[in-house]
């Protein structure tokens, strides 16, 4: 079967540095997505990884290994604001993208 | 705001009941999604329509009805629902279905639906 691990939760300080790390195991590999989403709120797209190697975007980086299976996202200068949950998902090879249960980010003062 | 408007955000009803939801996106894309999610489960995809056709159903109970008018507008009527369908339902879109932009989903802020 299909499946993707993340952590259920984390906590990190304000002004810190966290990594978020998803491992996946899917039948072909179109892709690797990571989405942010506030509580009550929606999912916000934040970064997508097709080809090995890191993608950085202002304060927040997503790496790729597709050899591994592996993906992290990395939060820089964490923020109050950063507290969400974050959710990887991977596009199969029919386009259908597999979610994780996503991780809990908790950011203490 | 994403573009995806969803009504209601709130939606209480008894098993017996026939009610619907509604999603909006005023982006120009071209495939449509309805999403179940539940606390702490990944989300489960029940519809899909690409330029108003359907192109999958997840093995969803016949309780859920998806409708898709136009490439703007989808619907999901509900019946006779259980209690175990009570969840956070979202609707998204993306620019195409079926390929690297349709992981590019924007959501709409969700409807709360309670089964009493």
């Amino acid at each position: 079967g299909q499946n993707i691990d993340q952590p259920t939760e984390m906590t990190a300080t304000e002004g810190a540095i966290v990594q978020i790390n998803c491992t996946y195991q899917t039948s072909g590999f179109n892709g690797l997505f990571w989405y942010q989403q506030h509580a009550g709120e929606a999912p916000t797209f934040l970064s997508y990884n097709v080809l090995d190697g890191l993608e950085e975007k202002g304060r927040f980086s997503s790496f790729l290994s597709r050899s591994k299976g592996y993906s992290y996202l990395l939060l820089k200068e964490l923020q109050m604001k950063d507290s969400a949950s974050y959710l990887c998902a991977v596009m199969d090879s029919n386009y259908q993208l597999i979610w994780g249960a996503g991780t809990k980010l908790i950011i203490k003062p | 705001e994403t573009g995806v408007t969803q009504t209601p955000r709130h939606l209480v009803m008894g098993m017996t009941n026939k009610k619907s939801l509604k999603c909006e996106q005023h982006l120009g894309h071209n495939a449509m999604y309805w999403y179940k999610q539940s606390a702490k489960k990944p989300l489960e995809l029940m519809f899909v329509y690409s330029l108003e056709e359907r192109v999958e159903n997840n093995s969803v109970p016949s309780r859920f009805s998806p409708e898709c008018p136009n490439s703007s507008h989808l619907f999901l009527h509900l019946h006779t629902l259980q209690p175990e369908d009570s969840a956070l339902y979202l609707c998204a879109s993306s620019q195409e279905w079926a390929s690297g932009s349709g992981g590019e989903l924007f959501f709409g802020e969700g409807s709360r639906l309670t089964v009493l």
